[in-house]
């Protein structure tokens, strides 16, 4: 069974950055085709494409974000790692980790995570 | 980037009848492998999304088959057979044929 559970503050200011991790069990993200996807949703709003990191550590990121977002995996082979810098109140939102794979008969999002809400107030 | 535009924003059914969101995409969806990378997904109230329908009609693992997709191209329909009350919630199209993309949603209720 696939899991994935977000953790991280609930509560930055602006101009922090923001670290998020998201451990997961089920899958190796050594597995051909796999990744590890960031989405967001601001409250009462649609969801919102960040980034993701394949299992061959090939990263991509949404293009209207790129130079605030950084992927990485973790320190533990289970961990995905997302920081954000330079927070600004309309950051906040609930971001998801998501179990991404991609193969000839699938390419979408299989697995989200629970999500994690994050504030930015001062 | 792909902009996905779905109707109606919000949809009011009676339970027990038959429901349609549809999904328009700015471009074509067929990735050059032939495949077409659409994906409807369910959030309910307070819930993370999850996964109904990939590749445009196949459902995901566990979903009722009152839930089916079709369409091709850049025109594409969820369809909900029968409306219980365990499927109000916002429903998601979402496109990897390239760098994903969601729709605004569509949010169902009981009428």
């Amino acid at each position: 069974q696939i899991t994935l559970k977000e953790s991280g503050p609930t509560l930055v200011k602006p101009t922090q950055t923001l670290t998020l991790t998201c451990t997961f069990s089920g899958f190796s993200l050594s597995t051909s085709g796999v990744g590890v996807a960031w989405i967001r949703q601001p409250p009462g709003k649609a969801l919102e494409w960040l980034t993701v990191i394949y299992w061959n550590g090939d990263k991509r990121y949404s293009p209207s974000l790129r130079n605030r977002l950084t992927v990485t995996k973790g320190t533990f082979e289970d961990q995905v790692v997302l920081t954000l810098t330079n927070m600004d109140p309309v950051d906040t939102a609930t971001y998801f980790c998501g179990h991404r794979r991609e193969s000839y008969d699938f390419s979408g999002v299989e697995v989200w995570g629970q999500g994690t809400t994050v504030t930015v107030s001062s | 980037d792909i902009v996905m535009t779905q109707t109606p924003p919000s949809l009011p059914v009676t339970l027990g009848q038959p429901a349609s969101i549809s999904c328009r995409s700015s471009q074509s969806l067929v990735h050059s492998n032939g495949n077409t990378y659409l994906s409807w997904l369910q959030q309910r109230p307070g819930q993370p999304p999850r996964l109904l329908i990939y590749k445009i009609s196949n459902r995901f693992s566990g979903v009722p088959d009152r839930f089916s997709g079709s369409g091709a191209g850049t025109d594409f329909t969820l369809q909900i057979s029968r409306v219980e009350a365990e499927d109000v919630g916002i429903y998601y199209c979402m496109q990897a044929t390239q760098s994903p993309t969601f729709g605004q949603g569509t949010k169902l209720e009981i009428k």
